[in-house]
């Protein structure tokens, strides 16, 4: 089976604080993407990437960055935390376009 | 702008029913659509994926039917039970935008 593993279920951090969300999936996957998702605006799309070292923004990609150094590997970056930040994030992975996409089990991060 | 809608947003039956969920999108040229089902406080668990070339899919009680040419989809429930209790999403994958688009999701309720 698939594995999407996200390296924390709930954070809770400090405004102006850097986060760093992980996520680690163990099927060589080429498509990796992350997510936040709120109650009445469902599931956005933050940044997605393709390929190692690859990136491409979402749809709401201000005040976050990320990094894929390896291709197992996607991590998600709060570069300084605020509180309108505070929500459920969801990592996924698929082995390409038009594959059937895997998620993890979702961080809950509460930012005081 | 793609959109994605499920309807009802929240259903609520009696154990044992077989029941039919929603899904509709704008444009038909999709590369698939993925139905997810989501615990509360989790991650989103894979139920179904169709291609665009497919009709429906199968698995155990559940089946997704697929119709481009309306711009639907359905997720059919059979014999319903407690622990299908979820929000159940809808995804669709379309040609000209390389991300997934989500549905609101609809709150399903199985009473014993």
């Amino acid at each position: 089976d698939v594995k999407v593993t996200q390296s924390s279920r709930y954070l809770v951090k400090r405004t102006g604080e850097k986060v760093f969300l992980e996520c680690v999936q163990d099927m060589d996957h080429e498509n990796m993407f992350w997510y936040r998702q709120d109650p009445g605006l469902g599931l956005r799309l933050i940044y997605f990437s393709y390929d190692v070292k690859m990136k491409e923004k979402g749809d709401i990609p201000e005040g976050y960055s990320v990094s894929r150094e390896k291709k197992e590997r996607f991590s998600l970056i709060l570069e300084s935390a605020s509180t309108n930040q505070t929500s459920m994030y969801l990592c996924a992975s698929s082995l390409d376009r038009g594959i059937e996409a895997f998620f993890g089990q979702g961080t809950r991060l509460t930012v005081v | 702008k793609q959109e994605v809608t499920q309807i009802p947003a929240a259903l609520s039956v009696p154990e044992g029913e077989n029941l039919v969920l929603n899904c509709s999108f704008t444009d038909s040229a999709i590369y698939n659509l993925q139905w997810f089902r989501q615990d509360p406080g989790k991650g989103l668990t894979s139920l179904l994926l169709i291609q665009s070339s497919q009709r429906e899919q199968t698995s155990g009680r559940l089946n997704a039917s697929l119709d481009k040419s309306s711009g639907r989809s359905t997720l059919y429930i059979a014999a319903s039970q407690p622990g299908d209790s979820a929000t159940y999403l809808c995804a669709v994958l379309f040609v000209d935008f390389n991300k997934f688009y989500f549905g609101s999701g609809t709150k399903l309720n199985v009473k014993p």
